[in-house]
């Protein structure tokens, strides 16, 4: 079982809709958790921190359910612009690397 | 700000050459690694480093070597290169202080083997 796993999609869907990706991880020590965005074979970017209460940032929706040890984000109104890659990145607790899930693919349709 | 520098952008190499990728960070982060990103997968980690000094092996190491004499370079060398090398590297770096902050990425170097 890989330590970070994500459907990998692709999730097509048209402008407007809401999509959920969710992301489950195998260490339940775990520390901290990201969503990043990958365009195109682009270098990987950071789109939000996922925090244990939640948070908002815009159309975009990030959870943590440490109980069930998944992640999820969920994109509201889905823009043409929102097609990308989505990675969930789970970090160890001590000084460790950062384990990146493979990626989801989305692509929103006119 | 920089950030994450990586050089070349681009390199063809031929079966057998040897050659340097450089990675260079001006954010002072402890923790420096290499990526590589082949059509349609994810990232696999070949090495990383927690400090200057000291390295160490991720995924898929054979073939690559790293070095980190201080703490804003880390290079990857491939030692020959073999057409199964034919891919998207990428430099990575972070602080691993109590925050344990987010990765940020240099812009990848674009490498075929032939």
């Amino acid at each position: 079982r890989k330590e970070v796993e994500q459907d990998p999609g692709p999730f097509n869907v048209p402008e407007g809709a809401t999509v959920a990706f969710n992301c489950t991880y195998s260490n339940s020590a775990s520390q901290s958790f990201f969503w990043y965005r990958q365009d195109c074979r682009k270098e990987p970017k950071l789109l939000m921190s996922v925090y244990s209460s939640g948070n908002e940032d815009g159309r975009f929706t990030a959870q943590l359910n440490r109980a069930s040890q998944y992640i999820s984000l969920l994109i509201r109104d889905s823009k043409l612009s929102d097609s990308a890659t989505y990675l969930c990145v789970v970090n160890p607790p001590n000084a460790g690397k950062s384990t990146f899930g493979d990626g989801t693919t989305l692509t929103v349709k006119p | 700000n920089a950030g994450v520098t990586q050089t070349p952008k681009f390199q063809v190499l031929k079966t057998g050459q040897s050659m340097t990728l450089q990675c260079a960070q001006d954010m002072n982060h402890e923790y420096m690694s290499w990526y590589r990103q082949d059509p349609g997968m994810g990232l696999r980690l070949i090495h990383y480093s927690v400090g200057a000094g000291i390295t160490d092996q991720g995924e898929v190491p054979n073939g690559y070597n790293v070095s980190r004499s201080t703490t804003e370079d880390f290079p990857l060398r491939l030692l020959s290169a073999a057409p199964s090398q034919t891919s998207v590297y990428f430099c990575a770096s972070k602080s691993t202080g109590a925050a344990n902050t987010e990765a940020f990425f240099g812009q990848g170097t674009r490498l075929t083997v032939v």
